[in-house]
């Protein structure tokens, strides 16, 4: 079965830092590959996705994230956090079954953002 | 353009009570639909999807169901509630496509149950 693991449950960043969210999946074909971000209490935003060909993706709100097959990673930067970044980020990893696109997510990365 | 809705937004509900959460898409047809459980440090669990009208796949076993009486309708239901059924619940939706394809989410509905 597939899974995700983001390792850091908070990070801490000072405003116009640099950020890297760790995300490492296990899943054994190609990986269809996402990264969304929540807001307190709202939904989930799409963020970036990757599919198939150039490993380095971009996404909106100046997010990118490059895929690693050989380390089973997919972590999303940005090279200069705002205060408007501070939410909750989520890796996922899909499968398509059944006529059904599946996404199983990480337990998520909580981002606090100094001034 | 594609909308989702949910409603309610917040509902508290004593243990034993029914439960009826409902989620609406707009502007499109014949999409997948899902519906997550977000507990507090635990991520996102899928519960159900639904390919078509009538057509429910149950990823958990638990005290909750799922329906899908319209295409652009999902309704999740629960004839007796327990505390463990407290969270954050998500809609979210699809295009029906073979593979390559992502989902977009709702805002949610806060469920405590007490």
């Amino acid at each position: 079965a597939q899974s995700v693991t983001q390792p850091d449950i908070h990070i801490t960043v000072s405003e116009g830092a640099s950020l890297e969210l760790r995300c490492n999946y296990s899943y054994g074909a190609t990986p269809y590959l996402f990264w969304y971000v929540q807001s307190p209490g709202q939904g989930l935003q799409l963020l970036l996705k990757y599919f198939s060909g150039d490993t380095l993706v971009q996404g909106i709100k100046g997010f990118e994230a490059e895929f690693k097959r050989s380390q089973s990673s997919f972590n999303l930067r940005k090279p200069s956090v705002h205060w408007s970044d501070a939410a909750e980020y989520f890796c996922a990893v899909g499968e398509f079954t059944g006529g059904g696109n599946k996404l199983t997510f990480g337990t998520g990365t909580q981002l606090k953002v100094e001034l | 353009s594609q909308t989702i809705h949910q409603w309610p937004a917040t509902l508290v509900q004593p243990v034993g009570s029914p439960l009826s959460l409902e989620c609406t898409v707009e502007g499109t047809s014949n999409p997948n639909l899902y519906w997550y459980r977000q507990a507090a440090g635990r991520g996102l669990q899928l519960l159900f999807y639904s390919v078509g009208i009538g057509q429910i796949s149950s990823e958990v076993p638990q005290n909750l169901s799922a329906s899908r009486p319209q295409d652009r309708q999902f309704i999740l239901s629960s004839k007796k509630l327990l505390l463990s059924d407290s969270g954050f619940y998500l809609c979210a939706w699809s295009v029906r496509t073979s593979g390559r394809a992502w989902q977009y989410f709702g805002p949610g509905t806060r469920l405590t149950v007490t």
